[in-house]
């Protein structure tokens, strides 16, 4: 069955970095476009970041853009969100998720893993 | 971009229909039809419940419809059941490229 499994979460400084991890296991990882979604506190959900399934196109929000980078290695099925740059604003659960449609994407997502709090605070 | 609009909470009794609004503009949900609706239990990842405005993913109970009219869409939840409460939360894309989520909706079985 397909999964997907956030890592590297946790508690950092306001300005430090942090990068975040996303294994995937039950599917053709290369034929699918994953994203970033992230949740504070008690808020709703926020987009973060695209990267196509061959990992040459990427899209941000605008409120990480220039800061957040998202990549991902296609052997061994892992995405990556490098935070740089972090405020508190950016405390939330975040969540990789997979786009439905494969050799694409159409913005919305059928899998998703039980996200990783990230921590913003001094 | 800003976030879709979605009331804070919907109540609703054990067989009830309810329907949660969702509202944006011409540039995202007006504009496009790729609206899409998750339900998200406490403590837990979302999960899609209606994707391209009405189109329901295989497993999702026919309890659930999605439609759209100008610039706002809606989820209809029929025959509401306890399980039924959770939050749900819109989402469109937009005329530059990404993707915005509404504010999220309280569904409460009374």
């Amino acid at each position: 069955q397909v999964q997907l499994v956030e890592s590297g979460g946790g508690v950092v400084q306001p300005g430090r970095s942090l990068t975040l991890s996303c294994a995937a296991s039950g599917f053709i990882f290369s034929s699918y476009s994953m994203h970033w979604v992230r949740q504070a506190p008690g808020k709703g959900l926020e987009w973060v970041a695209l990267i196509s399934y061959h990992g040459s196109q990427k899209r941000y929000g605008d409120s990480v853009k220039g800061r957040f980078t998202i990549s991902r290695d296609n052997s061994k099925n892992t995405i990556f969100l490098q935070m740089n740059s972090l405020r508190a604003e950016d405390t939330a659960v975040y969540f990789c998720a997979r786009d439905d449609y494969s050799a694409g994407w159409k913005y919305y997502f059928d899998q998703w893993g039980q996200g990783t709090l990230v921590t913003v605070s001094s | 971009q800003s976030a879709l609009t979605q009331p804070a909470s919907v109540p609703g009794s054990p067989g009830q229909s309810i329907t949660i609004s969702c509202t944006g503009t011409s540039s995202d949900v007006g504009g496009h039809n790729s609206v899409s609706w998750y339900q998200q239990h406490a403590g837990k990842a979302p999960k899609l419940m209606i994707y391209e405005v009405s189109n329901r993913p295989s497993g999702v109970s026919s309890r659930f419809s999605g439609s759209k009219s100008g610039n706002t869409a809606s989820l209809t939840i029929s025959g509401l059941q306890a399980d039924d409460e959770a939050d749900y939360h819109c989402s469109s894309y937009t005329s530059s490229g990404s993707l915005v989520f509404g504010t999220g909706t309280k569904v409460t079985v009374l």
